[in-house]
């Protein structure tokens, strides 16, 4: 167990929908950071946010966004969902903004339909 | 050209073999890191690195900055160590992250 959680585990919704995807951090860690894994694109960094402040940005699509709260945990959103935004969404999480190792979350699984 | 290359694609070796897994970039980066995802699809984080070598039970990394290479050494390979090893580097420029497309590792009993 990483300490990082990630919920839902799995999701199923509909082309043009709009999906949330929660993940809390572990404990003590400030950064959290964001990753896709398509299975033709393989993984991709997302977005990393650093107590609260975006920190670094990928290839983050506009129809999605993210934010991380004072507590710390962090939410994906992703909205006028296409078939191609099928994917496992990762979130991990490290105790400084850069050179500490990060801890990754199990993932959702994201099915669009 | 990506900018992190990993080799081989593939690799299908007997259990307690020695096994290699490489990392080449081309780009100024911070920090690479070996990722480890079992066909659950769970990541694990094995090693970071900026210089020199860390060793982890019968995982070894070495990085050498000035050749831009990295390498990933499993020693007494056993079927649980089958996974997919992923490279990934933390950019210089800008902080993003860039990841390898993975080697998928099967060791066979």
């Amino acid at each position: 167990d990483s300490g990082v959680t990630q919920t839902p585990k799995h999701l199923i919704t509909a082309t043009g929908q709009r999906v949330t995807l929660r993940c809390s951090p572990r404990s003590g860690d400030l950064s959290v950071y964001w990753y896709q894994q398509s299975l033709d694109q393989g993984l991709q960094f997302l977005i990393q946010y650093y107590n609260g402040e975006e920190r670094a940005k990928g290839n983050i699509l506009e129809r999605f966004s993210a934010q991380q709260f004072p507590d710390l945990h962090s939410e994906l959103n992703l909205s006028s969902l296409e078939l191609g935004d099928s994917a496992l969404y990762f979130c991990a999480s490290s105790t400084l903004s850069r050179g500490t190792e990060a801890f990754f979350g199990q993932g959702t699984r994201l099915t669009v339909v | 050209k990506n900018e992190v290359e990993q080799s081989p694609q593939n690799l299908t070796a007997q259990e307690g073999e020695f096994i290699t897994i490489n990392c080449s970039y081309s780009v100024g980066i911070s920090a690479l890191h070996w990722l480890q995802q079992h066909p659950g699809g769970g990541i694990v984080s094995l090693f970071m690195l900026s210089s020199g070598k860390k060793k982890h039970g019968r995982l070894i990394a070495t990085i050498n900055i000035q050749e831009k290479h990295s390498s990933l050494h499993i020693t007494a390979s056993h079927p649980r160590d089958s996974a997919v090893y992923i490279c990934a580097v933390n950019l210089n420029r800008d902080d993003k992250i860039i990841f390898g497309k993975g080697t998928r590792l099967h060791i066979l009993p």
